[in-house]
């Protein structure tokens, strides 16, 4: 089945610096990445999504680039702010087939003021 | 507000009892998963089902069962509780039958002592 790696564990930043969080998959069949924020004691919240025929997606300050060769997936966030302090997941998933999605461990980012 | 709901919000029960727990998906949402969020093996896909069938399949124990109802919702049953089943249950709706585009319910922390 599918495995996703994701690095690193922890992630501390500089209020205004960048956070880039990355992901590794296992099944080159997969084809749809999102991304889940999951705030202390919430839900996991979906803040973008990708599907392998693209190759990078922005949403104001977050951006996920997929590099399909090297089965990896990564997660910028630009000018970070306090409010961004969270852990972050990235899935994988084949669609159509299983509809599984398998997460990565998180990160957990802090941004410091 | 992901537009997802879930009962009971907590839940303490003993060792070799039985729980259910309720989801319901978004308005006209016709898939509901199912994860278990637990600190060891983080986010694990259980189940989705898809305008009352059973869609897809991942680490779902034997022990437990789920079903979906004619007005979508969803119910997940826990049985023989063991003390290793103590975690966050998650569910999420999707419009799709895929496993793209799925907004997460607030959870339900289950405690089995």
């Amino acid at each position: 089945g599918e495995n996703v790696e994701q690095h690193p564990s922890t992630l501390s930043v500089q209020e205004g610096d960048s956070a880039v969080i990355k992901c590794t998959y296992s099944d080159s069949a997969s084809n749809y990445f999102p991304w889940y924020k999951q705030e202390l004691g919430k839900r996991p919240q979906l803040i973008i999504d990708i599907r392998s025929n693209v190759g990078e997606k922005k949403d104001q300050r977050i951006a996920v680039t997929l590099n399909k060769t090297a089965k990896h997936f990564s997660l910028h966030i630009t000018e970070t702010q306090p409010e961004d302090s969270a852990v972050y997941f990235c899935a994988a998933s084949l669609t159509g087939g299983g509809n599984k999605l398998t997460f990565g461990t998180g990160t957990q980012l802090k941004v410091e003021l | 507000d992901s537009g997802v709901t879930q009962t009971p919000k907590h839940l303490i029960t003993a060792t070799g009892q039985r729980v259910t727990l309720r989801c319901s998906p978004r308005s006209g949402d016709l898939s509901v998963y199912w994860y278990q969020q637990s600190l060891d093996q983080g986010l694990q896909f259980l189940i989705q089902y898809y305008n009352g069938e059973e869609r897809a399949k991942g680490n779902i124990l034997e022990r437990f069962s789920a079903q979906q109802f004619p007005d979508l919702h969803s119910e997940l049953n826990l049985s023989s509780l063991e003390l290793g089943d103590s975690a966050l249950y998650f569910c999420a709706s999707s419009s799709k039958g895929t496993a793209e585009g799925q907004y997460f319910g607030p959870g339900t922390r289950l405690t089995v002592t």
